[in-house]
Formats: structure tokens, sequence, C-alpha cells
């Protein structure tokens, strides 16, 4: 079974500030990865999605690594900003798994302070 | 226009009672989710209907049923509800056809058992 872990559980830094969230998974066999926002008390929002032939995306200052061999995903985000505060969660969706199956880390709380 | 929306927004309700969780997408997508999300903020995957069908049943009671009338609904009937049923439940979408596979999800359902 796919276990998916995010260190740090909690990050909190200086505004501009370049920082590195991490993501590592058990089982290398996936077909995607997807790295989500999610803001207190409000839904997800997606952020990037690399698929498994992939090694990274990019948006904005966000830009998304992945190594599959060594099991893991490091999301990096550029010049950090207060309103980059959310918690940062990974998900991966393994090979073979039923349709749109996804696992989740359970994130990394980021506080960004003016 | 928002994208996922569920209703309602917060719902409390006494032990052993049925309520209902609605959520619709507007995105046309095939693919519609329901997760559960526990007080440690960890998300996991109860259910997911592709196309109207179910293709994804965790292991969860089977007081939860969901229901799926078109492509663009997925509702959630609670049965008998408990105390552990108390977390934030939300509902995603996403194309798995053809599509990008992204995730969308809606704003969240906050139910609290009393």
């Amino acid at each position: 079974k796919q276990e998916v872990t995010q260190i740090p559980a909690a990050l909190s830094v200086p505004e501009g500030e370049n920082l590195v969230l991490n993501c590592s998974f058990t089982d290398s066999a996936i077909y995607n990865l997807q790295w989500f926002r999610q803001d207190p008390g409000k839904g997800l929002t997606s952020l990037l999605l690399i698929q498994s032939s992939q090694r990274e995306q990019t948006s904005g200052r966000l830009n998304a690594s992945l190594d599959k061999s060594s099991g893991r995903s490091t999301l990096y985000i550029a010049a950090s900003q207060p309103g980059d505060s959310a918690t940062y969660l990974c998900a991966v969706r393994p090979r073979g798994s039923t349709l749109g199956r996804l696992y989740f880390g359970r994130g990394t709380q980021l506080t960004v302070w003016p | 226009d928002t994208a996922v929306s569920q209703t309602p927004k917060y719902l409390v309700t006494q032990m052993g009672n049925d309520k209902s969780i609605k959520c619709e997408q507007n995105l046309g997508h095939d693919t519609m989710y329901w997760y559960k999300q526990d007080s440690k903020k960890f998300l996991k995957i109860m259910f997911s209907y592709n196309n109207k069908e179910l293709i994804i049943n965790e292991t969860v009671p089977n007081r939860f049923s969901p229901k799926s009338p078109d492509k663009a609904h997925l509702n959630l009937h609670i049965n008998s509800l408990e105390l552990g049923d108390s977390a934030v439940y939300f509902c995603a979408s996403n194309q798995i056809a053809g599509g990008p596979e992204t995730q969308y999800f809606g704003p969240g359902t906050r139910l609290l058992v009393l």
C-alpha cells in the first residue's frame, strides 16, 4: 500500500525566503503526483501535477520536481509571501490503481510572516 | 462560477440522525469523489464514481451511501450518525478519460455530530 510522508509538518519563515517542501512515497510505481494548497476552512486547490514521465513542473514562483526512483518530490517556493501561508499537500496516484485514486500526505503547514 | 459546489457548508446534528450532503460540478468531468478529512487533517478517499458508476468504495461503514443521479452530481447520505463521523467532507471531480486528471475540490462540508 502506498504511503505518503511530508516533511516538515510545519514551517515558519520570514517573507522573501526561498523554501522547499518535501514529499516522499513508498512505492515508486506511480502514475502522477500532485501538489495541492489548502487554506484554513477551505477546500484544496491544485497547484501542480507531474506525470510519471516528467521530472518537474513550474507555475509562477512554484516549481515541483519528481524523482521516482528515490520516491521523492519537492515543492520549491521562491520569494515567499504572507499570502503563501497555507497547508501544502502532496498526493500520488499509484500505477495500476483504480481510476483517479490518490494517496495523500498529511501536509506541511506553512506560515510566512511579514 | 463555482466549479465544484457542496451543500450545506456546515451541518450540526444529533447522534442517530440521518443526513445528506449534496455535490455538483459544472466542469463536465466524468469522475467525482467523496473524501473525509479528520481532525488531524488527514484526507482519505471514501467513494468515487466514473460516469455514474461506482469505481472506488473504501472500507467505510455501510451507513454511508453515495448516489450519483447524473455525471454532474454525487450525493452522500449518512444514516444513524455517530460521534466519530464528525469531520470535514470534501467532494472533488476530474476528467479521467483524456484529461490531465487534476482534481478540483469543493469547499467542504463541516459535519459536527453531538
